[in-house]
């Protein structure tokens, strides 16, 4: 059984256009996270629930609104898609909110923004 | 905002042939983690250290904690194809994990 997955793995879309990426996590976590990792690797957290709440919110566009139905599921909407949101997208679930519980990471949705 | 560097940003070495990667944080860690990225994969944890100045060993890999607690380093002895990949460190500080820029490895057979 997969432990934090995502979907889609492959996300191809025209500047403008709304898309949403989906995660669910099947470890029993309280925490999930969202992750940009641009063209040169760099990992930069965009936001963190705790078990349906928000606990992080990073310097982002708001245009990205996550949704946390559910402490197993974090799902992300992104409106108006431009060119620099072109990256490779992570989710991720650790036990607890604290930044010392290692992080189980999903595998990731590429996303191509033309 | 707290940044985490790490150096070198690539390497390129022959199946053997040690390597090291170096984490420097402007800020004081309450901990440090690694992870492993492999090339189209997502990152893995590796291990987590805690003290100042601690030491801990994975068979071929040595991870060290700075006795400041504001670097750490990754160290692989003789390296294996499978080594291939970027390794992160991500220190923790104001409730989130921030990861460094990485150090890609290239093991050549």
């Amino acid at each position: 059984d997969t432990a934090v997955s995502q979907t889609p793995k492959y996300l191809v879309t025209q500047m403008g256009n709304d898309k949403s990426i989906k995660c669910e996590q099947n470890l029993g976590h309280d925490t999930m996270y969202w992750y940009k990792q641009d063209s040169k690797k760099f990992l930069k957290i965009m936001f963190s629930y705790n078990n349906k709440e928000l606990i992080i919110n990073e310097t982002v566009p708001n245009r990205f609104s996550p949704k946390s139905p559910d402490k197993a599921h974090l799902n992300l909407h992104i409106n108006s898609l431009e060119l620099g949101d072109s990256a490779v997208y992570f989710c991720a679930s650790s036990l607890l909110a604290a930044a010392s519980y290692e992080q189980y990471f999903g595998p990731g949705t590429r996303l191509t923004v033309t | 905002g707290q940044q985490v560097m790490q150096i070198p940003q690539y390497q390129h070495v022959q199946e053997g042939e040690d390597f090291t990667t170096y984490c420097n944080s402007s800020t004081t860690l309450s901990n440090i983690q690694w992870y492993k990225q492999r090339p189209g994969g997502h990152p893995v944890f590796l291990i987590q250290l805690v003290k100042s100045g601690e030491v801990k060993k994975q068979k071929r890999l040595t991870f060290q904690f700075g006795e400041a607690k504001k670097n750490s380093s990754l160290h692989i002895t003789a390296t294996q194809t499978t080594d291939v990949g970027t390794y992160f460190c991500a220190g923790t500080g104001f409730q989130k994990l921030v990861f460094g820029t990485g150090t890609r490895l290239l093991v050549s057979p």
